[in-house]
């Protein structure tokens, strides 16, 4: 089925350590985002890319990075993770009529920092 | 910054009931406008948008906006226990339309 595929379901880092959630769509959609969710807070976006080789901060990109590797591939990278990091993170993508069809969500990560 | 309100309940209504899920949003610049439907430990999914005032219906679903008031609800009508979630209102704007999310209601249909 067509969609977003976020891998992996589930991951336990320590402190400090590194790790790249990795997400991919084939709806040849150019937009894509990362999110974060956290209980009480809501979905806060961290980083977004209009179009292939594009990236922008969100709201909340501090301890993070991104790689727009392709159309179909936009990875987050936590470089030295924090418990703060603790969190779900969802993967989207919207077409082109955004305005009608919002976005398309991942299943998403769920990520403990210890 | 943007922000988007929603009464973050729960919202209790019994089986074959209309809930009413509101939602306020704070730039009167935003266009766009979407409902998420998120149940507990999955993603969000998209179940109803508007972009003009009035209302939108979609089966038992209708949407609401009034752009004056800065104001967007959903209403659901013959409520049933698999309605049950957390509803999410977003909205749109900027140039690459980032979408700014309300921190969701939850919803209990009881049987």
């Amino acid at each position: 089925n067509a969609g977003v595929t976020q891998t992996p379901k589930f991951q336990v880092l320590k402190t400090g350590q590194s790790m790249t959630l990795q997400c991919a769509q084939d709806m040849n959609h150019n937009s894509m985002y990362w999110y974060r969710q956290d209980p009480g807070m809501g979905l806060r976006l961290i980083y977004y890319s209009a179009s292939e080789g594009t990236t922008d901060k969100g709201e909340v990109p501090n301890g993070y990075n991104v790689s727009r590797l392709n159309k179909r591939e936009f990875s987050l990278r936590l470089e030295s993770a924090a418990p703060s990091q603790t969190s779900v993170y969802f993967c989207a993508s919207r077409g082109d009529r955004a305005r009608d069809y919002g976005y398309t969500f991942g299943s998403g990560t769920r990520l403990t920092v210890v | 910054q943007k922000e988007v309100e929603q009464n973050s309940g729960p919202l209790s209504v019994p089986e074959g009931a209309i809930a009413s899920l509101n939602c306020t949003y704070s730039d009167r610049g935003s266009q766009s406008f979407f409902w998420y439907r998120q149940y507990s430990g999955k993603s969000p999914e998209l179940i109803m948008s508007i972009y003009s005032n009035g209302d939108k219906e979609d089966g038992r679903f209708t949407a609401q906006l009034n752009k004056a008031s800065q104001y967007v609800s959903l209403l659901i009508r013959d409520s049933q226990p698999s309605d049950s979630a957390t509803y999410l209102c977003a909205d749109s704007g900027g140039s690459n339309y980032k979408l700014t999310f309300g921190k969701g209601t939850l919803l209990t249909v009881n049987p």
